[in-house]
C-alpha cells in the first residue's frame, strides 16, 4: 500500500524559507507512470496546486507563486521536497504531498495523498 | 491562472440528486479531458472520486458521476446519503504542466 508522509517545521518566520519533505513508501518514486506534487490549503479555504515534478526531474510550478517555490526529487531516498522562499502569513496552510497519475493509471488524478502538514508563518 | 468557479454550497435531502458545477475557461476545462473531482471530509486529505471527466475509480459508489460541456464540468450525486456530506473540489489540467482547482463546494445533506 502506497503511503506518503510530509515532514518539516511547523512554524516558519516571515521572510524565511519553508522546507518540506515527502517520504514515499510502498512503491518506487522512480516510475514513468506518475508525477509527484504539492498542494496546499489555507485554514478554512480551498485547495491550491503548488508544483509537480516528474521522475525524470522535469518540474512545473503554479505561476501565482511568482517563482518563490522549488520542487526537487531524491530517488535514492524515495523522497521529494518543496522549498518556498520569502514566506508571509498568506503562506500559512496545510501542505499536502500527493501522487499524480501521468499515463494509463488514473491520468490527471492526485490518487494518493499524505495526511498533510500544517505550516504556520509567524514571528 | 484563476481558480475554477464552483458554488460555495449546495444542499439536498437524503435520496435526492444534486449537481455541483465547475466553470473554467477555454484554457483549462474547455481544452482538456482531464477533470478530476475530490471529496474532502473535515480534517482529512482529499479523496478522488472522478477522473478524466467521467471515470470512476474502483471503490467509489456509482451514485457519483461526472460530465462536461464546453468550459463547465459537473459532478452529480444521486441517492444522496448522509455520508456524502463533505467539501467537493474540481480540478482541471491547465496546459503547460499546470493544474487548477476550484474554490470548493460544501455539500449539506438536510
Amino acid at each position: 500500500q502506497l503511503q506518503l508522509q510530509e515532514s518539516g517545521p511547523g512554524l516558519v518566520k516571515p521572510s524565511e524559507t519553508l522546507s518540506l519533505t515527502c517520504t514515499v513508501s510502498g512503491d518506487s518514486i522512480n516510475s514513468s507512470n506518475y508525477c509527484w506534487g504539492w498542494i496546499r490549503q489555507p485554514p478554512g479555504k480551498g485547495l491550491e496546486w503548488i508544483a509537480t515534478i516528474f521522475y525524470s526531474g522535469s518540474t512545473y510550478y503554479n505561476p501565482s507563486l511568482k517563482s518563490r517555490d522549488t520542487i526537487s526529487v531524491d530517488t535514492s531516498k524515495n523522497q521529494f521536497s518543496l522549498k518556498l522562499s520569502s514566506v508571509t502569513a498568506a503562506d500559512t496552510a496545510v501542505y499536502y504531498c500527493a501522487r499524480l497519475g501521468a499515463t494509463v493509471h488514473f491520468p490527471g488524478a492526485f490518487d494518493y495523498w499524505g495526511q498533510g502538514a500544517l505550516v504556520t508563518v509567524s514571528s | 491562472q484563476s481558480a475554477l468557479t464552483q458554488p460555495a454550497s449546495v444542499s439536498g435531502s437524503p435520496g435526492q440528486s444534486i449537481t455541483i458545477s465547475c466553470t473554467g475557461t477555454n484554457s483549462d476545462i474547455g481544452s482538456y479531458h482531464l477533470v478530476t473531482w475530490y471529496q474532502q471530509q473535515p480534517g482529512k486529505a482529499p479523496k478522488f472520486m472522478i477522473y478524466e471527466v467521467n471515470k470512476r475509480p474502483s471503490g467509489v459508489s456509482n451514485r457519483f458521476s461526472g460530465s462536461k460541456s464546453g468550459n463547465t464540468a459537473s459532478l452529480t450525486i444521486s441517492g444522496l446519503q448522509a455520508e456524502d456530506e463533505a467539501d467537493y473540489y474540481c480540478c482541471s489540467y491547465g496546459g503547460s504542466g499546470t493544474w487548477v482547482f476550484g474554490g470548493g463546494t460544501k455539500l449539506t445533506v438536510l
